[in-house]
């Protein structure tokens, strides 16, 4: 089936460690974009990629990047995470045209201590 | 005024009843419509998306549309427990084609059915 996946499903890191977390696809979609959802709030766009060009938000704290080394799969970075940062990480795919319908990975819950 | 407004809630239902979820927007140039269920701990599950005015139905779903009111809803037929979750709006501003847009998600509300 295809899929969108994210690794590791749960993450514990601790203050000022980097991490990477990883996502996946087998949809071949152009689009791959990144999210940050904390608990009761609406997913937070961090930045995406169409196809190699990289577009980030404005308000996406510096300490945020990430790689499209390929179609695909695409990392987030943390450079040095602050207990702010604990919340699920969600990876969405999509083709890049029509109604452009995102398709979310199962997320990644980053824990902070 | 934020760009998508839903009513948290708690909606509560009773099963078998007709809940009904809404969503307005802000952005006048949105042009595709989203309904996400998100159970508690997982990513968002897409329901169904509009982006013609009107009324679309899928199953027990059905979408409504009303781009002169900037307005967006579901409606779920014959509740059961297991549609107990966060339903969020998504709102995409750019058209069908070749182009394509982010999308901007309400704060989302909780449904509750209960037997």
């Amino acid at each position: 089936d295809a899929m969108v996946i994210q690794n590791p499903r749960y993450q514990v890191t601790q203050f000022g460690k980097p991490v990477t977390l990883s996502c996946s696809q087998t949809l071949n979609h152009n689009v791959m974009y990144w999210y940050q959802q904390k608990s009761s709030q609406a997913p937070k766009l961090l930045f995406h990629y169409y196809d190699k060009d990289f577009n980030n938000e404005a308000d996406t704290p510096d300490n945020f990047q990430s790689r499209r080394p390929n179609t695909s799969f695409c990392f987030l970075d943390i450079r040095s995470p602050g207990l702010g940062d604990a919340a699920m990480y969600l990876c969405a795919t999509s083709r890049g045209q029509g109604p452009d319908t995102q398709y979310f990975g199962p997320g990644t819950r980053l824990t902070v201590l | 005024q934020k760009e998508v407004e839903q009513n948290s809630g708690p909606l509560s239902v009773p099963e078998g009843a007709i809940a009904s979820l809404n969503c307005t927007y802000s952005d006048r140039g949105s042009q595709s419509f989203f309904w996400y269920r998100q159970y508690s701990g997982k990513s968002p599950e897409l329901i169904m998306f509009i982006y013609s005015n009107g009324d679309k139905e899928d199953g027990r779903f059905t979408a409504q549309l009303n781009k002169a009111s900037q307005y967006v809803s579901l409606l779920i037929r014959d509740s059961q427990p297991s549609d107990s979750a966060t339903y969020l709006c998504a709102v995409n501003r750019n058209a069908g084609g070749t182009s394509y847009g982010k999308l901007t998600f309400g704060q989302g509300t909780i449904l509750t059915v209960h037997p």
